[in-house]
């Protein structure tokens, strides 16, 4: 298994651009979520997903979308980038059971927004 | 929103010594504790997942208590060695968390000085 898979690793955009961070995993698992990381903030949860076709928002959606079409991918968009989204964003999967299981992530997507 | 909180924040530990820190959720109501591992530039990954009040978990150096009635879980490093560097976070569900979502805390950065 390839386990949670990201892509670009590394990204630089300009202010008002817009882009698509792939994410993709092959444990079927039911749940995906989106994270950010800054720094002294730990990681904060953008969008989250518990099947395909539905999808939620976190504590931090404004200025991204998504969207589950299959099981195992779950894109994040940046519709118009700005600098306070420069970030490293995380991508995880869990089976969805009451938190029983581990979640697992992905290796992050390290964004700069000019 | 839930409260997680993690204490200390940073913490410096000489090379053989042992030490501990703190994950605080809120205790009314529980489904499961999580407790990842997170290397600088590398991804968290799963430690410990904590479901039962009492619960004690162990991998190697590196153990966890769980209270649930008082809403507190410790990690604990048995002879820290530098490769134990790292943060550490935990992630707490709630039976009210919509779509099981986990909420971390901030995390606890430790080095481990030789």
């Amino acid at each position: 298994n390839a386990g949670v898979t990201q892509t670009p690793k590394f990204q630089v955009l300009k202010t008002g651009q817009s882009m698509t961070l792939q994410c993709a995993q092959d444990m079927n698992h039911e749940y995906m979520s989106w994270y950010r990381q800054d720094p002294g903030m730990g990681l904060r949860l953008i969008h989250y997903s518990v099947g395909a076709g539905i999808t939620d928002q976190g504590e931090v959606p404004n200025g991204y979308n998504v969207s589950r079409s299959t099981t195992e991918d779950f894109p994040l968009r940046l519709l118009s980038a700005a600098p306070s989204q420069t970030s490293v964003y995380f991508c995880a999967s869990r089976i969805r059971d009451r938190g029983r299981n581990e979640q697992f992530f992905g290796p992050g997507t390290r964004l700069t927004v000019l | 929103i839930l409260n997680v909180e993690q204490s200390p924040q940073s913490l410096h530990v000489q090379e053989g010594d042992s030490t501990n820190f703190t994950c605080s959720f809120p205790s009314s109501n529980f489904y499961a504790l999580h407790w990842y591992r997170w290397e600088t530039a590398k991804s968290p990954e799963a430690l410990f997942v904590m479901t039962l009040n009492g619960d004690e978990k162990k991998k190697g150096r590196i153990s966890a208590t769980l209270n649930t009635k008082e809403g507190y879980s410790y990690l604990y490093i048995k002879g820290s060695q530098p490769e134990d560097s790292a943060t550490y976070l935990c992630a707490f569900m709630s039976p009210e968390a919509a779509g099981n979502k986990l909420t971390f805390g901030g995390g606890t950065r430790v080095l481990v000085k030789p």
